[in-house]
Parts: structure tokens; sequence; C-alpha cells
């Protein structure tokens, strides 16, 4: 059984820039969520999609988008990067359709905005 | 955004001594879920809690779902350096959709 699995490991950009995150999620699982984690704090939800729609949002602009593929794979778009952009993106997925599973998540992707 | 009230922030222990923390909220919750975060990695799931008052372990680890579905708490017996790392509680309101987290809890273990 394959884990959750994230692309870039680490990434520096440039305020106003756009960034792209990738992440497949386990085997057999169909529902992606996003999560932003800040330093020495607990991860903060993004938003969750599920079969391709996003079902979910917590308190974050609109320049965070996403989308979700077929195969459950799934992207985090940021535009207009701020410094307070800079943090740890996971990625967790869950098997239950709506998320009521257990979320597994990645290693996280390392994101710093100068 | 909202975060759950994990306490306490850090613990420094021996090794072979058990381990207590604890999480709360103002909020009912359905699901709690504690979470355990090495360095430079995501977090992994150690315990999922589904029931108020269900008591659950995995191996030395023991999590309890408060019966006022409010809080939890988990312990660790007989620390071990391993378990050094950071400890997450998060909590679902329903059965499905987003984890609210907490600060979590950093421990240290010395030899």
């Amino acid at each position: 059984e394959t884990g959750v699995t994230q692309s870039p490991t680490h990434l520096i950009k440039t305020r106003g820039q756009q960034v792209t995150l990738r992440c497949s999620s386990q085997s057999g699982h169909n529902t992606v969520s996003w999560y932003q984690q800040a330093l020495g704090q607990g991860p903060q939800f993004i938003f969750q999609y599920y079969r391709e729609e996003e079902n979910g949002r917590g308190n974050f602009p609109p320049r965070f988008s996403g989308l979700q593929f077929p195969n459950y794979s799934s992207e985090l778009n940021v535009n207009a990067l701020e410094l307070d952009d800079s943090a740890l993106y996971l990625c967790a997925s869950s098997g239950a359709g709506t998320g009521g599973d257990e979320q597994y998540f990645g290693p996280g992707t390392r994101l710093t905005v100068t | 955004g909202q975060q759950l009230n994990q306490s306490p922030q850090s613990m420094f222990i021996q090794e072979g001594e058990d381990v207590s923390m604890n999480c709360t909220s103002s909020s009912i919750f359905n699901t709690w879920l504690w979470y355990k975060q090495d360095p430079g990695e995501g977090p992994v799931l150690l315990i999922a809690l589904y029931k108020a008052g269900e008591l659950t372990s995995n191996g030395r680890l023991t999590a309890q779902f408060g019966i006022t579905r409010k809080d939890s708490f988990l312990n660790i017996s007989a620390s071990i350096p391993s378990d050094v790392g950071i400890y997450f509680c998060a909590g679902r309101r329903g059965d499905w959709g987003n984890l609210i987290f907490g600060k979590g809890t950093k421990l240290s273990v010395k030899p």
C-alpha cells in the first residue's frame, strides 16, 4: 500500500509569485484535505476535495485554490504569494468519501516566501 | 483559525516515566484523534476515538474521549527516547470534514 506523497519537498518563492504544490493520495482513498502549518502551530484546514469538487473550506482567501484529478491526486495553488504564506503545507487523504475516515498525512512541502 | 487548547506546551521527562497530556474545547466534537509529528515530517496518526467515554490503546499509548465530548487525554507509559516529538490532538465536529488541531505538546525524553 502506497502512502500519501507530496512534491516538491522544499520550495523558495518571491512575494507576488504563484506556486503549485502536488499530492498523491494513499491507495484506496478518494478524499484529499490540505492544511497549512506555520512554525510552532498546529495544522490549519485550507480545503477538502472529494470527487473532484471542493467539499469544505477553511478561513483562507480565494488566492488559495485547488484541484482534484480523476485518480484522486490533488494540487494546491497559491497566487500572489505573501510573506505570511511561508509554512509547511500538508496534504491528508481519507477514504470514506466525505472525509469521515481517519486522515493520513503526507510529509509536507516546506514553502518559503522571500 | 480555531485551535484546541492543548496542555502542557512542553514536557521534559526521564526515560521510563509515564506522560499525560490533554486537549480541551469549548465545542462538542464527534471524533478525537491524536497524532505525533517528528521534525520535517507530516503528522502520523496514533489513535482515533469515536465515542464519548471510549478508552483506546495502541501499545504503550492510551487515549480517552471525554464524557462531555469537549476533551480528550493521551497517556504514554514507560517512555523511551523514540517517543520524542510533538503530539497533536485533533477534533472533528461532524462525521466527516476538516480536523481542528491543538498547538501541540513537545515531548523531550532524557535517557
